[in-house]
């Protein structure tokens, strides 16, 4: 199957900062992205849905300004986590649809620990 | 409101079939059932999908009712290695659809 990648796997930062993360489709071309959160013994939740060269779609209740999507290529979105806070701690994970595909490829996941 | 509706958790001997049961009463004709899982800390893994009819690959096998209101999903001879959350989701196959993860089923395979 299609191979997704995030980078970094795991990261900390201190309360504040910004911390940006990438999704890469390894070899096929991702028209579409999804971002998803989990805490701690819960489920996914869907952030946003990104197209290819337009702007994120973002869930009901999760602040655009705060989780900024880029999508700015086929292979590559970046969700970047800005003015970090604690309770953005959680677990981020991405995933990659091609142009005439009905399936999902997800990445590994990226833990964000903030301090 | 979640679409499907599954066990919090089920029990299952090593070598021993599981079936995974998944209430889906509300879906529409042009609905999937996919299912995926999650092993702890990595990112969900696809299994298996269908509309009506039964399917069956490498990794299971997906029992669709006749009216569709529930499906079964089945792992033949479970390992410790298939502990894991379970996902059922229904959804229509339309490209740039997301999935949409309820709760799931953690399934505990033991030896």
């Amino acid at each position: 199957g299609a191979v997704v990648s995030q980078h970094p796997s795991w990261v900390i930062c201190k309360s504040g900062t910004s911390v940006k993360i990438e999704c890469r489709s390894l070899d096929f071309q991702a028209t579409t992205m999804f971002w998803y959160r989990q805490f701690p013994k819960q489920s996914l939740m869907l952030m946003a849905t990104s197209n290819e060269g337009s702007k994120a779609t973002y869930e009901q209740g999760v602040e655009k300004d705060k989780f900024l999507i880029n999508h700015a290529s086929l292979t590559l979105s970046t969700l970047t986590v800005t003015s970090a806070h604690p309770e953005d701690s959680s677990f981020y994970i991405c995933s990659a649809a091609g142009p005439f595909s009905y399936e999902q490829y997800f990445g590994p996941g990226t833990r964000l620990t903030v301090t | 409101d979640a679409k499907t509706t599954q066990p919090p958790s089920m029990d299952c001997a090593e070598g021993r079939a599981a079936n995974l049961p998944c209430n889906h009463s509300t879906i529409s004709g042009n609905e999937y059932v996919y299912w995926y899982r999650q092993i702890h800390s990595q990112g969900p893994q696809y299994i298996i999908h269908g509309l009506k009819n039964n399917e069956t690959n490498e990794m299971a096998s997906l029992i669709i009712t006749e009216d569709r209101k529930s499906s079964t999903l089945i792992l033949p001879h479970a390992t410790l290695r298939d502990t894991a959350v379970y996902y059922c989701i229904v959804r229509v196959n339309q490209a740039g659809t997301a999935l949409i993860f309820g709760k799931g089923t953690t399934l505990s395979v033991s030896s």
